[in-house]
């Protein structure tokens, strides 16, 4: 079965950078894009961006744009999310999760990393 | 990219229907049939219950059904169960980015 494992909790100083990664299995890797969502504590999901694990190219949100890397490693099934100058709205629980196609729903979720920013 | 609109919360008893909506722009809900539907429990993760509209992923159940209309998009969850209790989004591809909805609280009453 499709599985999204994702690594573990993260507490990081404001202005540090946190990398997040997805490991995938039960399905063939560069069949789905990846994109990363996340969810600030008592707020709506967000989109950050994707990676087509196919071509390794990305899309990022405006918000992101410059300071989010989306990549992948197709040896290992495993995506990767990196944020930079990271701030206390940064705080936020971080899944990713895969898509078939473009515009398509996103079929399978990630259990989800707790990114929590604070001095 | 705006959030897509709807409503804080909707309510119904056991084996009633509620419908929630989820408004958009024609840069997004009204530009493409790739509206999808989510339901997160707390503390869990999204689990997909509707895309391109109103297709079903493989189990989930028929009582959930998709529909849109211009810049809105609807979801019904028909035969109202306990288990339906949760948050539900909306989400919506927006030509090269994705949007998702502000959310509703679902309540069994």
């Amino acid at each position: 079965q499709v599985q999204l494992v994702q690594s573990g909790a993260e507490v990081k100083k404001p202005g540090a950078s946190v990398k997040v990664s997805c490991k995938a299995s039960g399905y063939t890797f560069t069949n789905y894009a990846m994109h990363w969502v996340r969810q600030a504590p008592g707020q709506r999901l967000e989109w950050m961006g994707w990676v087509n694990t196919g071509n390794g190219n990305t899309k990022f949100s405006q918000k992101f744009q410059g300071r989010i890397s989306i990549t992948s490693d197709t040896s290992a099934s495993t995506g990767y999310m990196e944020l930079s100058s990271l701030r206390s709205e940064d705080t936020a629980v971080y899944y990713c999760a895969i898509a078939a196609a473009a515009g398509s729903g996103f079929d399978y979720w990630g259990q989800g990393t707790l990114v929590t920013v604070s001095s | 990219q705006s959030a897509l609109t709807q409503p804080p919360s909707a309510s119904g008893s056991p084996g009633q229907s509620v419908t929630i909506s989820c408004t958009g722009t024609s840069s997004d809900v009204g530009g493409y049939n790739y509206v999808s539907w989510y339901q997160q429990h707390p503390g869990k993760a999204p689990k997909l219950m509707i895309y391109e509209v109103s297709k079903r992923p493989s189990g989930v159940p028929d009582r959930f059904s998709g529909s849109k209309s211009v810049n809105t998009a609807s979801l019904t969850v028909s035969g109202l169960q306990a288990e339906d209790e949760a948050d539900y989004y909306c989400s919506s591809y927006a030509g090269i980015s994705y949007v998702f909805g502000t959310g509703t609280k679902v309540t069994v009453l």
